[in-house]
């Protein structure tokens, strides 16, 4: 149980167009959802918290309007990166909590984007 | 501030012993986590500590002591499928996960 997925797996776009990643929760309800970032050969960066029906919080230095979130149901949360640059290039993953516990977070695979 | 210090990078032989430490100060604490991630994947559970003492699960084991704000992840009879980044993470008191810098682990025959 407690599966995470994460569509797509890896995209290229073009700078300056707009990228929706989504994260599901196959088998059990996602109360809270996480996005992180992470560049190569560095740890995961938490980029925003997101609890169903409410608005993300985002950490310190990430742009919400860059960065859209969006926890609509307790199974689904999308991320837009929007205007992509070279810079957003990257491996986001999300994670997801359910309201059993707060101690487990399950990880999706992962989504690779490069700006071109 | 918050901080989670492990080492950058570490090497070990096929069959042996690895120990993985893990120091860190945060504001609370409400478990520590230890993950690991292969190149290009997302980052897998390990085990999770919240008491002090030792954590055995299978050729894994963790180990906590709060008051010296330690941990560390023991791998035995290394495999070179091991090879991978091993990431540290605490839980604080907002249940926020704060993460370590990841120890990259290298497998030699």
């Amino acid at each position: 149980g407690a599966v995470v997925s994460q569509h797509p797996s890896w995209v290229i776009c073009k700078s300056g167009t707009s990228v929706k990643i989504e994260c599901r929760s196959l088998d059990f309800q996602a109360t809270t959802m996480f996005w992180y970032r992470q560049f190569p050969k560095q740890s995961l960066m938490l980029m925003a918290t997101s609890n169903e029906g409410s608005k993300a919080t985002y950490e310190q230095g990430v742009e919400k309007d860059k960065f859209l979130i969006n926890h609509a149901s307790l199974t689904l949360s999308t991320l837009t990166v929007t205007s992509a640059h070279p810079e957003d290039s990257s491996f986001y993953i999300c994670s997801a909590r359910g309201a059993g516990g707060f101690y487990e977070q399950y990880f999706g695979p992962g989504t690779r984007l490069t700006v071109t | 501030g918050q901080n989670i210090d492990q080492p950058t990078e570490m090497t070990a032989t096929e069959g042996a012993i690895v120990q993985i430490n893990c120091t860190y100060q945060t504001s609370g604490f409400n478990g520590l986590f230890w993950y690991q991630q292969h190149a290009g994947e997302a980052p897998t559970f390990l085990s999770y500590n919240v008491l002090d003492g030792l954590e055995e699960k299978g050729r894994f084991s963790s180990f906590l002591s709060r008051s010296k704000g330690y941990s560390y992840l023991l791998l035995k009879e290394l495999q070179m499928k091991d090879s991978a980044s091993y990431l540290c993470a605490v839980m604080d008191s907002n249940y926020q996960l704060i993460w370590g810098a990841g120890t990259k682990l290298i497998i030699k025959p």
